[in-house]
């Protein structure tokens, strides 16, 4: 079945970076993309950005463009998003999500890492 | 950027009753148009694609409807496990986006 298992929960100070890992398996890695995701206490979803898993390709939201970077590792089928000089305001639920095959519809979700930004 | 507006912010129903809930888009996203369910401390779960094709294992209940900038999801009637945050999101055109939500709480 597919599985995406995310890293545990990080405490970071502000201007610091992070970086969440998100381990699948039981499927072919390469065959489908990724997609980032965060949620801020109480609030909605954040697109953060997407990763072809078979080129690399990526494309990130506009608002974090410049400090976000997706990537993934084929040789051991995981994703990473690294988030770079953060605020208080990055604190948040960051999930991964496989896509369903169709480019772009998260299906598969991670169970989420808490990243809480303060001093 | 595609800007997504949902209507309701809240919707306030009893169970079995039916819920329509709305999402516009600022331009056209064809029918690139997903729904997805949040329940409290869970991550969110896709219940429709591409505006009509539900997701496999959710329930006949649920249907979406729409193209072009106009969407809808309805619940044609509510069991207590559907009071939930819903959401909508577009793949249509970069950078992909999430419309603010739906509540849907017991009345």
């Amino acid at each position: 079945q597919v599985q995406l298992v995310q890293s545990g929960g990080e405490l970071k100070t502000p201007g610091a970076s992070v970086r969440v890992s998100c381990k699948t398996s039981g499927y072919t890695f390469t065959t489908y993309s990724l997609t980032w995701v965060r949620q801020a206490p109480g609030q909605g979803l954040e697109w953060i950005g997407w990763i072809s898993a078979y080129n690399g390709n990526t494309n990130y939201a506009q608002t974090l463009q410049g400090r976000v970077t997706i990537s993934a590792d084929t040789s051991t089928s995981t994703a990473y998003m690294e988030l770079r000089y953060l605020r208080s305001d990055d604190t948040a639920m960051y999930y991964c999500a496989r896509d369903l095959g169709g480019g772009g519809v998260a299906a598969f979700w991670g169970q989420g890492t808490l990243v809480t930004v303060s001093s | 950027e595609t800007v997504l507006t949902q209507s309701p912010a809240t919707l306030s129903l009893s169970p079995g009753e039916r819920a329509t809930l709305s999402c516009r888009a600022s331009q056209s996203v064809s029918n690139y148009l997903a729904w997805y369910q949040q329940r409290p401390g869970q991550a969110p779960r896709l219940l429709i694609y591409d505006a009509s094709n539900r997701a496999t294992g959710v329930p006949a209940r649920f249907s979406g409807s729409g193209s072009g900038t106009d969407f809808t999801l309805t619940i044609s009637s509510l069991e207590p496990e559907d009071f939930a945050v819903y959401y909508c999101h577009q793949r249509s055109n970069w950078p992909l986006s999430f419309g603010p939500g739906t509540r849907v709480d017991i009345k």
